[in-house]
């Protein structure tokens, strides 16, 4: 089973809504990444935070609004979104982030699965 | 530019027969590889990793990956396929040594195991 835990597992929010997503690590690692991924494709990097400190930010639109309230919390607030905003996305974890040289696994949560209408 | 591919979208198998996932990989450096396996509607498992050392890799739920340098590649393989290891399968590649560390993924295998 998987240490990373993501909540809530299923959301379905208007365009108008504003809401959070959560995830939580207790593997003491020092990295924490957003992903989005749609039905059978590969997983698209969001934003990685390394340390506590935003390290990438893979030009996401500014509709997703990502927070790390410490090294074991990582929340996607999401306001305004669109349609095409809906799709499955995964928090992730790694000992340390992709500036790294080590050859960190980096492990993943269920997901929270978001339909925006 | 660092890149990998799966040249398979869908590999088909019959139960108690060996498995091959095939993966293929550009690096500019030595690579760091891993392997994922999604089950429906959950999300990324690992399953295996190569960073340094011993060639042949093995990992979780019985499934191992020979890394091959000259081939540039890193297929995933079972023995004996089972019908619970139907999932769609990532390779994933990483240059540590690169301008661009991030993990870089393939577009996916599905695999099916018929009973």
């Amino acid at each position: 089973d998987t240490e990373v835990t993501q909540t809530p597992k299923h959301l379905v929010m208007g365009m108008t809504n504003k809401k959070s997503l959560k995830c939580e690590q207790h593997m003491g690692h020092r990295a924490m990444y957003w992903y989005k991924q749609k039905a059978k494709k590969p997983p698209e990097l969001m934003f990685v935070y390394s340390y506590e400190k935003l390290s990438i930010n893979e030009s996401v639109p500014s509709r997703f609004s990502p927070e790390c309230p410490n090294s074991s919390l990582l929340n996607l607030h999401l306001h305004a979104l669109q349609p095409e905003d809906s799709a499955l996305y995964l928090c992730a974890s790694s000992q340390d982030g992709p500036d790294s040289y080590s050859g960190n696994t980096i492990y993943f949560g269920e997901g929270s699965w978001l339909t925006v209408v | 530019a660092q890149s990998v591919a799966q040249p398979e979208d869908q590999v088909n198998v019959a139960e108690g027969n060996p498995l091959t996932v095939k993966c293929t990989y550009s690096v500019s450096g030595n690579p760091y590889l891993f392997w994922y396996v999604q089950y429906p509607n959950r999300g990324l498992q690992f399953l295996l990793k190569y960073i340094t050392g011993d060639n042949l890799v093995k990992g979780s739920y019985g499934f191992e990956a020979e890394f091959n340098k000259s081939q540039t590649s890193f297929h995933l393989k079972k023995p004996s396929a089972l019908v619970s290891d139907s999932a769609l399968y990532f390779c994933a590649v990483r240059d540590p040594a690169g301008n661009n560390r991030k993990l870089i993924w393939g577009l996916g295998t599905s695999l099916g195991v018929n009973p």
